[in-house]
């Protein structure tokens, strides 16, 4: 069981360059959610989507975009990477409801 | 800003010792699940409360729910090295599909 992917791992780019981290999930999970963890803010939410077709803004929203063209895949995409958006980034999924939520591995982002 | 504020940010134990995390949040929850980061590693759910009033545990760890679904705690009865890692509660505000975290309790324990 492969769970939750992130990938890239790790991750260089230079100021106003754009990339996209990629999530996947195999778990037919209804709900995904991207964070962001910097130290002492704990986890924010950036994105979030409840369902194929549908996404909404979390607490950061500002300088990225999401899509959800399926159930298994939630690219968060980073227009003009800012020093500030160094950080490490968490993709979770869970099901419809009260439930657990998993999350990957993690993304270091460095943006110099 | 944000809606779920937990305390302490740091604590540091002798192994043996008790260990208490509090959480609160401005709106009421749906349900509080709480999640445990080992350093270097990503979140995993250790628990979710659901009722008012509820309390839960697992082994040497007790959570609790507050009665007006705006409040919890983990505590963390004779602390062991294995404890050591960053406490996270978790909160869905009724009626949104988002889950919000507070900015965890960072947990060393000095053998």
């Amino acid at each position: 069981n492969a769970g939750v992917t992130q990938t890239p791992k790790f991750q260089v780019l230079k100021t106003g360059q754009s990339m996209t981290l990629q999530c996947a999930q195999d778990m037919n999970h209804e709900y995904m959610s991207w964070y962001r963890q910097d130290p002492g803010m704990g986890l924010r939410l950036i994105h979030y989507s409840v369902g194929a077709g549908i996404t909404d803004q979390g607490e950061v929203p500002n300088g990225y975009n999401v899509s959800r063209s399926t159930t298994e895949d939630f690219p968060l995409r980073l227009l003009s990477a800012a020093p500030s958006q160094t950080s490490v980034y968490f993709c979770a999924s869970s099901r419809q409801g009260a439930t657990e939520a998993f999350f990957g591995q993690g993304t270091r982002l460095t943006v110099v | 800003g944000q809606q779920v504020m937990q305390i302490p940010q740091y604590q540091h134990v002798q192994e043996g010792e008790d260990f208490t995390t509090y959480c609160n949040s401005s709106t009421t929850l749906s349900n509080i699940q709480w999640y445990k980061q080992r350093p270097g590693g990503h979140p995993v759910f250790l628990i979710q409360l659901v009722k008012s009033g509820e309390v839960k545990k697992q082994k040497r760890l007790t959570f609790q729910f507050g009665e007006a679904k705006k409040n919890s705690s983990l505590h963390i009865t004779a602390t062991q090295t294995t404890d050591v890692g960053t406490y996270f509660c978790a909160g869905k505000p009724s009626n949104t599909g988002k889950l919000i975290f507070g900015q965890g309790t960072t947990l060393q324990v000095k053998p």
